[in-house]
């Protein structure tokens, strides 16, 4: 299930099932939409990106979806594993000024 | 090797003093930045350089000044620390006009 409060969204998820993570983004101008990963006491950690003019994009295991019309941007894991469990962030980058800013995270925990 | 490294890794620090953290990135990159993570995990971007200029400077306290002796480093020196200065610091490095970023594994600063 879902969760938000005063913590981080969390998403709770039984492993080998397929996860989303969705993320609002503000700037119609950013050129590129940015997935990252970040475990616990590392950095974040980049997965997928996708440029503005796509609205699809698939890699290993994860597809990135980006919905330009109401500003909407998700991750799909597919058979999530206990690995998986981290905060997912989504990110903008826009090239006039290489500015690359980050939305807010969403826990994820895989139950094995 | 480690493509963007931070030293220290933590830091513990009385309020009023002043401190220093280094990054040094061996990507070739361009572009390096700061971020302040807060115990909500929120990920803020403080800086931006790219080829040794600053490129952003988002609402930051003029405590906080980053130098860039060469593309590589990009240290952030904090004058008369406060308490709300307590976060983990990331550096980041990408190339510009790529939407992947590498980051280092953080400096958690805590002011006491």
């Amino acid at each position: 299930g879902e969760s938000v409060g005063l913590h981080l969204p969390t998403l709770s998820v039984q492993e080998g099932d397929n996860s989303i993570i969705n993320c609002a983004y503000s700037n119609s101008a950013s050129d590129y939409f940015i997935w990252y990963k970040q475990e616990s006491g590392k950095g974040p950690q980049f997965i997928i990106d996708i440029r503005s003019n796509m609205d699809k994009r698939q890699g290993q295991r994860v597809t990135v979806l980006l919905n330009k019309t109401v500003k909407h941007l998700s991750l799909q894991i597919a058979a999530t594993q206990p690995g998986d469990s981290a905060v997912y962030f989504c990110a903008e980058k826009y090239y006039g000024n290489n500015r690359l800013a980050f939305g807010k995270g969403n826990q994820v925990v895989v139950i094995p | 090797d480690t493509a963007v490294s931070q030293t220290p890794k933590y830091l513990v620090t009385q309020m009023g003093n002043d401190k220093s953290i280094k990054c040094e990135q061996n990507l070739g990159h361009d572009t390096m930045y700061w971020y302040k993570q807060d115990s909500k995990k929120f990920l803020k971007i403080m800086f931006s350089y790219n080829n040794k200029e600053l490129i952003i400077n988002e609402t930051v306290p003029n405590r906080f000044s980053p130098k860039s002796p060469d593309k590589a480093h990009l240290n952030l020196h904090i004058n008369s620390l406060e308490l709300g200065d307590s976060a983990v610091y990331f550096c980041a490095s990408s190339q510009e006009a790529r939407a992947e970023a590498f980051f280092g594994q953080g400096t958690r600063l805590t002011v006491v």
